[in-house]
């Protein structure tokens, strides 16, 4: 079974600063990946950074990057330079990598953490 | 061509029609989800697709039923459905990886926000 959780129900954060929104994970799977995901008012899903559970090096996609600790089990997603339009829902998910079918398809969630940027 | 096409949009029907969602994608991804997702909670899985076939049902009540009739397309039929379906219905696409350790991210639609009157 997979578990993710985001115990930052909102966060608030100045433009121009970074912030760091949390995330905690439990798996058995020996191996995972660990997605963070911003979806707008408008609805849509998009796919901000991936981290691997075998890289080594923590992901980095422009102004995100993932500070990933694995032996805390954490993958904390990292904003520098906050915009107006990161204000939105941020949701940390993972999936099970290998083999096949079941937590190999399966995208489990957290709760999101609703991110606020004020001027 | 990135994008997952989701139609329609906005969907309001009452609780004895029967009603479809459409969802298309030409990226060649043979893993397709379909998600619901209440206001303020995360997405909820409720059907996946791999190579065309069912795979994954999370025990989703049978006034929904999906459909997928090629490697492009995904259906979901609503019939009888109850007030409390009123949510975004999100569809997602993923390429199948060759290689066990490869990373595909699943790609959404915009989704249907669908109301039950």
């Amino acid at each position: 079974a997979q578990k993710i959780t985001q115990t930052q129900p909102g966060m608030f954060v100045q433009e121009k600063e970074a912030v760091t929104l949390d995330c905690t994970y439990d798996t058995s799977d020996p191996s995972y990946g660990l997605f963070w995901y911003k979806q707008p008012s408008s609805g849509e899903m998009i796919f901000l950074i991936y981290q691997g559970s075998y890289d080594q090096q923590n992901a980095t996609e422009g102004r995100y990057s993932l500070n990933f600790q694995k032996a805390r089990k954490s993958a904390n997603l990292v904003i520098s330079a906050s915009q107006l339009g990161d204000s939105a829902m941020y949701f940390c998910a993972m999936r099970g990598l290998g083999g096949s079918g079941g937590s190999n398809y399966k995208l489990t969630f957290g709760k999101g953490t609703l991110l606020t940027v004020n001027p | 061509d990135t994008e997952v096409t989701q139609t329609p949009k906005h969907l309001v029907m009452g609780m004895t029609n029967k009603k479809s969602l459409k969802c298309e994608q030409h990226m060649g991804h043979r893993a397709m989800y379909w998600y619901k997702q209440k206001a303020k909670k995360p997405p909820e899985l409720m059907f996946v697709y791999s190579y065309e076939k069912l795979s994954i049902n999370e025990s989703v009540p049978s006034r929904f039923s999906p459909e997928c009739p090629n490697s492009s397309l995904l259906n979901l039929h609503l019939h009888a459905l109850q007030p409390e379906d009123s949510a975004l219905y999100l569809c997602a696409s993923r390429k199948i990886g060759s290689r066990d350790r490869e990373n595909t991210e699943a790609f959404f639609g915009q989704g249907t926000r669908l109301t039950v009157v």
